[in-house]
């Protein structure tokens, strides 16, 4: 099985422009989720999407936003891009926790640069 | 807000040594997930543990889950140079579907 995909892997904008993230899941993965890791804050929660819809939202501003279409398929986007945007994104995707399964299994990252 | 207060935060050591990266937490969670990163990569799914007091052994490397729920340790036998990398560890919070929080991470270098 393929793994999760993310493109693209670099990009590099400037302050004030705004930038979208697409993430495929894993065949068969119904939610997906998105974090954000920097050095100093390590990985934190955005949001995850489950059968199209937000379930749940972690303490972002709302300059970063999100969508799933009906392939699972997912993407972030952020608008009025601010230096400590810069940050590697991460998207991860489960087959939606079972009980108390919850099972991520991650893609390899967009490595975000505002300058 | 629930917090994961991971140690240490760095770890050096010699190849053959043992070692324990600690996680824990004043919140209980509903399964707690081990990773490993590599630089410039997304992290991998070593373990999951979900009954409170549960070992798991993956190898050299063995995971516990408290008895409360609250903490866990992942503890590595004769460490080689190939387990370098960052170890995260992950709870997953009550009816918060698929939302995990990370503790700060575990750099870990073993040197030949």
């Amino acid at each position: 099985k393929a793994g999760v995909t993310q493109t693209p892997r670099y990009l590099i904008k400037t302050r004030g422009q705004q930038v979208t993230l697409s993430c495929s899941p894993i065949s068969g993965h119904r939610s997906v989720s998105w974090y954000q890791q920097t050095p100093g804050q390590g990985l934190q929660f955005l949001f995850e999407y489950f059968s199209e819809t937000q379930r749940n939202k972690g303490n972002f501003p709302g300059r970063f936003s999100g969508r799933q279409f009906s392939n699972s398929r997912s993407e972030m986007n952020v608008s009025t891009l601010e230096l400590g945007d810069s940050a590697l994104y991460l998207c991860a995707s489960s087959l939606a926790p079972v009980g108390q399964i919850n099972e991520q299994f991650f893609g390899p990252g967009t490595r975000l640069t505002v300058l | 807000t629930q917090l994961l207060e991971q140690s240490p935060q760095f770890l050096s050591i010699q190849e053959g040594e043992n070692l324990t990266v600690y996680c824990n937490s004043s919140s209980v969670f509903s399964s707690l997930q081990w990773y490993r990163q590599e630089p410039g990569e997304g992290p991998v799914l070593l373990v999951t543990v979900v009954t409170g007091g549960e070992v798991k052994k993956l190898k050299r490397l063995t995971f516990q889950f408290g008895d409360a729920r609250k903490d866990s340790s992942l503890h590595i036998t004769a460490a080689q140079p190939g387990d370098t990398g960052l170890y995260l560890c992950a709870g997953s919070p009550y009816n918060q579907g698929g939302k995990l929080i990370f503790g700060q991470g575990t750099e870990l270098s073993v040197k030949p």
